[in-house]
C-alpha cells in the first residue's frame, strides 16, 4: 500500500493567519482526500483533491477557506485559511484504492 | 443521508477479555468496509471487507460483514493493554465527485485494564 508523507506534524498559529499542510506520496494516485478531525469527533471529510482539475467539496466546506492544491500525482496541499480557534482539530490526507485507504501521519493543528 | 453508527461509543475492560465492537450502515453505493485503529493521530488500517460471510483474521482480531443486514463486527481476543485505542468503523461510498471517500462512524473507545 501507498506510503504518505505529510507536514507538518503539529503547528500552534495566530488566529486570522494560514496554515498549508503538504502530503507526499510514494506511488501516483488518482484521488487524494483530505479530512479533519475536530476534538472528540470522528473524521468528516473536507473535499477530494483529483490531478488536472478543481478538488471537489463537501457541504459545510468552502474553496476560499480551504484552499486544495494538486499539482502532480504524487502531491497535495490544504491551506486553512483565516484560522479561528474553531479550526483547531488533526488534519489528515488519505489516498485509497483496491489494496485499502491509507492515511498520512496527521498534522494537530492549534490555533490560538 | 450517508451514515455509518458504531456501538459502543465507549468499553472498558480488563486485560484477557474478550470485546465485541459493532458497526452498522446506511450508505448508498457501498463498495467495502474498513476498520482502522487510532492510538494518536493517523488511523491504522486493519482490515477491508467487500463480500458478506467471509472472516478476516489478524492475530487476535477478526472481522466480519454482512451484507443483507448492513453491519460489520470486530472483534478482539485475549486483550491486551496495547489495545486501548479508538477504534473507527468506516464506509467506502458515495457518489459524483465524492465517489470512492471514507464515511467514517464516531468510533468506540477501547479501555483496557490491567
Amino acid at each position: 500500500s501507498a506510503v504518505i508523507s505529510q507536514k507538518p506534524s503539529r503547528d500552534i498559529c495566530q488566529r486570522g493567519t494560514s496554515l498549508t499542510i503538504q502530503c507526499q506520496v510514494d506511488s501516483q494516485v488518482t484521488m487524494m482526500f483530505w479530512y479533519r478531525q475536530q476534538p472528540g469527533q470522528s473524521l468528516t471529510l473536507i473535499a477530494t483533491a483529483n490531478q488536472g482539475s478543481e478538488a471537489t467539496y463537501e457541504s459545510g466546506f468552502v474553496i476560499d477557506k480551504f484552499p486544495i492544491s494538486r499539482p502532480n500525482l504524487t502531491f497535495s496541499t490544504l491551506t486553512v485559511s483565516n484560522m479561528s480557534p474553531e479550526d483547531s482539530s488533526i488534519y489528515l490526507c488519505s489516498v485509497g484504492g483496491y489494496f485499502g485507504y491509507t492515511f498520512g501521519s496527521g498534522t494537530r493543528l492549534t490555533v490560538v | 443521508e450517508d451514515k455509518v453508527v458504531q456501538s459502543p461509543l465507549s468499553l472498558v475492560v480488563h486485560e484477557g477479555d474478550t470485546v465485541t465492537l459493532n458497526c452498522s450502515y446506511e450508505v448508498t453505493n457501498f463498495r467495502s468496509l474498513l476498520w482502522y485503529k487510532q492510538e494518536k493521530k493517523a488511523p491504522t488500517f486493519l482490515f477491508m471487507l467487500t463480500s458478506s460471510g467471509i472472516e478476516k483474521k489478524s492475530g487476535r482480531l477478526s472481522s466480519i460483514l454482512d451484507k443483507k443486514e448492513l453491519f460489520s463486527i470486530l472483534n478482539i481476543t485475549a486483550t491486551q493493554t496495547g489495545d486501548s485505542a479508538v477504534y473507527l468503523c468506516a464506509v467506502v461510498g458515495g457518489y459524483g465527485g465524492s465517489q470512492g471517500n471514507l464515511i467514517f462512524g464516531k468510533g468506540t473507545k477501547l479501555s483496557v485494564k490491567p
